[in-house]
This record gives structure tokens, C-alpha cells and sequence, in this order.
């Protein structure tokens, strides 16, 4: 089953737009991590926010972890037709796995 | 660097051939994982590694055996070809296994 979960699966926009896309999972974690994945590219690292951190901001990224909802999301600012990717989230299970597990993704669609 | 990479690149198999995938990476990662992603269905791990050595299975390991021989490479072997196995395969690389992932360009593989 999955551990993360994203939501909207489909978000289309205007370039200039705030995005938000959110992620949610059922057990407690170490870390959340989000990626984006360009059309038939690999997966590309965004950031990493830690179970004792509440937001990070990278550029026009901004993450925010809410552990009591077991929930993050992440907001991008000012979409640009070059941000139109799949954006995953990826949780731990802090009971000693060494494995990440993935979310099926956010499809996002930014119109010029 | 040239990061992660994974040959080929596409690939058309028979039911019931045998080939290998390979990947490699050039960053002294210890913590290597095959992921193979499908529509809908977001990115499945397939096999993990957290060292020369050392292999355990993810959540979805029938069909698929690794080894792990060198730091450098964790090649993945698919024993005799399904349709069901018909996907896009990525491999990743960390320092350690919940850390930022880095992931190949993947490889694309059907199955007639």
C-alpha cells in the first residue's frame, strides 16, 4: 500500500500562478522528500524536510510538514511553463527500512 | 560526474527471454534501488542495495534478481520476460538510503 499520497492528481494553471499540490501518509517518518519528473526523464530531487522541521524554502519552492496531520505540501510560486512536470512525494517509515516509498504523483500543467 | 547512468536505454523482449539491466554511478554512493514506474501506479521498488555485498527485496522483487558485486553497479536481471513486466525502469543512488535520491534517465522496456 502506499505510504504517500498526493493530491491534486491533475493540476493546470497559468504561468504567474501559485501551485499547490499535498501529500499525505499513515505512519510516522524520518524525512518527506519531493521530486519532479520531466516527460520521460528520471526523477529529480527538490528537497528533503525532516520530521522535526516545520517549512523549507528552496527558490521558488516552499514546503511545509504538519506531522500531527501527517501531511506536507508543497507551493510553488510564480509557475513558468518550464515548472509543467509530475511532482512526487516520498516518505521513509521510520521503523528501521531503508527504503523510500513513493506517491503516484502530481501531473502539473502550466500554461503560457 | 556523470552521475547515474543505465543502458540500454529501450528495449523489446520476447515472453520468456532473459536480459539484463544495467546501472552504474561514479559518486562512491553505498545505497542503490531499482524502481520500475507504470501509469497510474507511481514508482514500485523492485530491489535495493545498502552496499557491495549486501541485496533485499522491495515490494514488488518477482521476476527480478540483482547482485551487487562493486560499489559502482547493481545490474538488474529479469529472468524470463512478461508482458506484466513491460515498464519504465529507474535506478537511484544515495550516500545512504534515505537520503536525496539520484535517479538514471531509466530504461524503457516492452514485452511482446
Amino acid at each position: 500500500s502506499q505510504q504517500g499520497e498526493e493530491d491534486p492528481q491533475a493540476l493546470s494553471i497559468q504561468e504567474g500562478e501559485n501551485a499547490t499540490m499535498n501529500c499525505s501518509y499513515k505512519t510516522s517518518i524520518n524525512n518527506l522528500q519531493w521530486y519532479r519528473q520531466n516527460s520521460g526523464r528520471g526523477l529529480v530531487h527538490l528537497i528533503l524536510i525532516r520530521s522535526n522541521e516545520r517549512e523549507k524554502h528552496s527558490r521558488r519552492l516552499r514546503v511545509t510538514l504538519d506531522t500531527s496531520k501527517k501531511s506536507s505540501s508543497l507551493l510553488i510560486t510564480a509557475s513558468r511553463a518550464a515548472d509543467t512536470a509530475s511532482y512526487f512525494c516520498a516518505t521513509d517509515l521510520n521503523s528501521g527500512y531503508s527504503t523510500l516509498t513513493f506517491g503516484k504523483g502530481t501531473m502539473l500543467l502550466v500554461s503560457p | 560526474n556523470a552521475g547515474v547512468t543505465q543502458t540500454p536505454k529501450f528495449q523489446v523482449l520476447k515472453t520468456g527471454q532473459s536480459m539484463t539491466l544495467q546501472c552504474a554511478q561514479d559518486m562512491n554512493h553505498e545505497y542503490m534501488s531499482w524502481y520500475r514506474q507504470d501509469p497510474g501506479m507511481g514508482l514500485r521498488l523492485i530491489h535495493y542495495s545498502v552496499g557491495a555485498g549486501i541485496t533485499d527485496q522491495g515490494e514488488v522483487p518477482n521476476g527480478y534478481n540483482v547482485s551487487r558485486s562493486t560499489t559502482e553497479d547493481f545490474p538488474l536481471r529479469l529472468l524470463s520476460a512478461a508482458p506484466s513486466q513491460t515498464s519504465v525502469y529507474f535506478c537511484a543512488s544515495s550516500y545512504r538510503a534515505l537520503d536525496t535520491q539520484y535517479f538514471g534517465p531509466g530504461t524503457r522496456l516492452t514485452v511482446l
